[in-house]
């Protein structure tokens, strides 16, 4: 079946635009994750959903950073007024429990240069 | 608070080698503790996993032994493959309540034939 699949693979932008980043989960998941890979850096996490539960968002860096999940399916990940700091791989990843030993299954990433 | 360590790469090894790379955490009570391993133009996908003190997670003939007098949970394989070239994150789940997993940096290994 599908895999979780994020959009665009790849996003240059100029520091000070906005950027939207997408995940499509796999369908029936009931949670969902973002996190961020810098550069030689582990995974940073940023944002969890949870079915209707309210997300947490304890892993945002700033409020230039912002994140929804429409009708428990796919995600958008905002960042506004880019930073050259926010260049990374954003990753999104769903799993079928909000058990944590469950496991997750990660998209590809989006890579986001900021120029 | 919680966290991994786990060993710097970039590793190098030959086929057939013998791999171990280490993780040891910090944590609370009795975590959960995993290998991830992501391979070269792939997205990450979970390798083992343990769930208590003195489990063993295997797979692919990778193993990890949950430790929890050690605090330590050490990847191994007794003979590589070029195939096993990837880069592998250690990763931590705290105590029942917690919303997230703590990845660490994540080690390359390189496998040359």
């Amino acid at each position: 079946g599908a895999g979780v699949s994020q959009s665009p693979s790849n996003k240059v932008t100029e520091k000070g635009k906005d950027v939207e980043l997408r995940c499509d989960p796999i369908s029936g998941h009931t949670a969902l994750y973002w996190y961020r890979q810098s550069l030689g850096q582990g995974l940073e996490f940023l944002i969890y959903f949870q079915g209707n539960s309210a997300p947490d968002k304890s892993g945002l860096p700033s409020d230039r950073f912002s994140a929804e999940r429409t009708g428990g399916s796919v995600s958008t990940l905002t960042i506004q007024r880019t930073q050259q700091e926010d260049s990374a791989v954003y990753l999104c990843a769903s799993s079928p429990s909000r058990d944590l030993t469950y496991e997750q299954y990660f998209g590809p990433g989006t890579r986001l240069t900021v120029t | 608070g919680n966290s991994v360590t786990q060993m710097e790469g970039p590793v190098t090894l030959s086929e057939e080698a013998f791999l171990t790379i280490n993780c040891t955490y910090t944590a609370t009570g009795y975590p959960s503790l995993f290998w991830y391993v992501q391979y070269p133009g792939e997205g990450l996908q979970l390798l083992l996993k343990a769930t208590k003190a003195d489990d063993k997670g295997s797979n692919k003939g990778f193993e990890a032994t949950y430790r929890k007098e050690t605090t330590s949970f050490h990847l191994e394989k007794g003979s590589v493959q070029v195939s096993d070239s990837a880069v592998y994150f250690c990763a931590l789940k705290g105590d029942s309540s917690a919303s997230k997993i703590i990845f660490g940096s994540g080690t390359r290994l390189s496998i040359r034939p």
